[in-house]
């Protein structure tokens, strides 16, 4: 029974492009949430997916952005990187009736240049 | 502001040593509460979580963590660490009626042998 799988597991992307990252959901999983965690610091909430609809959103400008997919994987999208979106992006899936047992995936290290 | 306060930034423990990690929460309200660890190279793992009940949560290998609500604080303890207990470990609080888990900053735990 596979875990939470986020690809890729790094990248390096330069000021101004965009990038995709990619979950999967651990198996019997349908709410993906995604977080961003910097240097030091701890997981900072990003947005959440259920039903392939934004349920809740945190504290993170419009270019931030997601999907989620009728097999419930998902993805984060960010425009016009900036330097400080440098950090471990990190994928987390729970089910519906349980969404506070969330499991983790390894996460996405960006690296912007 | 609303935080999760997690006051130690580094604990060095020697092995058989007692472990105490403070967490302070100021959302008011009915919260619930988590302890994850994140061992080198891993993926954030959940150690215990309170949902009501019992204030004493029994965790995982050993651990466990008290809440008092007056005092707005979910602590993490274990008797006896040993040198696998060296991990990154954060403190975590879902609002009441919020989809989403506050992290604390983490604490670096490093046990020597």
């Amino acid at each position: 029974d596979a875990g939470v799988t986020q690809s890729p597991t790094h990248l390096i992307k330069t000021r101004g492009q965009q990038v995709t990252l990619r979950c999967s959901p651990k198996s019997g999983h349908d709410t993906v949430s995604w977080y961003q965690q910097a240097l030091g610091q701890g997981p900072q909430f990003i947005f959440q997916y259920y039903e392939e609809e934004e349920r809740q959103r945190g504290n993170f400008p419009d270019r931030f952005s997601g999907h989620q997919f009728p097999n419930y994987s998902s993805e984060l999208n960010v425009n016009a990187l900036l330097l400080g979106d440098s950090a471990l992006y990190l994928c987390a899936s729970s089910s519906r009736d349980r969404v506070f047992e969330a499991f983790f995936g390894q996460g996405t290290r960006l690296t912007v240049v | 502001a609303q935080s999760v306060s997690q006051h130690n930034h580094h604990v060095i423990l020697s092995e058989a040593a007692s472990l105490e990690l403070g967490c302070n929460y100021s959302y008011g309200g009915t919260v619930n509460l988590f302890w994850y660890v994140q061992y080198p190279g891993q993926h954030l793992q959940l150690l215990l979580k309170y949902f009501s009940g019992d204030p004493l949560v029994k965790g995982i290998k050993g651990f466990e963590a008290e809440f008092i609500k007056s005092k707005f604080s979910f602590n993490l303890r274990k008797p006896s660490v040993q040198w696998s207990d060296t991990a990154e470990y954060f403190c975590a609080v879902n609002p009441y009626n919020n989809n989403d888990m506050r992290f604390g900053a983490g604490t670096r735990l490093t046990v020597k042998p």
